[in-house]
């Protein structure tokens, strides 16, 4: 069966300190990744997401970065925190199989984020 | 306008209620949608696909009407531990993103 691995659970930062949080997914091969941010009360916003290896697309434009360095490793990176990072980080995934239908996202189990 | 909205709730109910959540998208090509539970500093986790036809799992209904663009969720003889967050989640086509509501909140009070 699939699984998805997300750490840390929780992160304690300074502003403008780096960031890096992974996520990996196990039982399946190339799945689909997506990272979100959910800040308190608020809905999930997605933030990035991969088809593939090396390939990040972004839909909010912001100080945070994603890599993908290998098939069901997915990174989330900042160089410089800011306040407004604050939140509850959730990577997702799931099947890149085209033949798939009505396949829904499975999500990890998040990293909360203060920014202090 | 928001490709997926939802009544934000609170919703408030006795144990035993049957409890009604709607979910309205803006995109009339929409192939796939789900229903998500998401309790209080947890990720969301699938409760249920929703399908054409309408799907039942328990107390649990999920419908769809495509002519209006919604997606239902019917909560029947509620329970205290139904307490939680209720997203719903819609994809465009096969493979491609989902589109999340942000989410109703359901409290039942015994």
């Amino acid at each position: 069966s699939q699984t998805i691995h997300q750490w840390p659970a929780t992160l304690v930062q300074p502003v403008g300190s780096p960031l890096s949080l992974e996520c990996t997914v196990e039982g399946t091969s190339n799945p689909n990744l997506y990272w979100y941010r959910q800040a308190a009360g608020r809905g999930l916003q997605l933030l990035f997401y991969s088809v593939g290896i090396g390939q990040i697309s972004s839909e909010v434009p912001q100080n945070l970065s994603a890599s993908r360095p290998q098939d069901r490793q997915f990174i989330l990176s900042s160089k410089k925190l800011l306040l407004s990072d604050s939140g509850f980080y959730l990577c997702a995934w799931s099947t890149g199989f085209r033949g798939a239908r009505n396949q829904p996202q499975h999500f990890g189990d998040g990293t909360r984020l203060s920014i202090l | 306008r928001k490709e997926v909205e939802q009544d934000p709730g609170p919703f408030n109910v006795p144990e035993g209620a049957t409890v009604a959540f709607n979910c309205t998208y803006s995109n009339s090509a929409s192939q796939s949608f789900f229903w998500y539970r998401q309790d209080c500093r947890k990720e969301p986790k699938l409760l249920m696909s929703v399908y054409s036809s309408g799907n039942e799992d328990g107390r649990f209904t999920a419908q769809l009407n495509r002519a209006s663009q919604y997606i239902s969720l019917l909560i029947r003889d509620s329970k205290l531990s139904d307490s939680a967050t209720y997203l719903c989640a819609v994809r465009r086509s096969t493979l491609g993103r989902l589109y999340f509501g942000r989410g109703t909140q359901l409290t039942v009070w015994p």
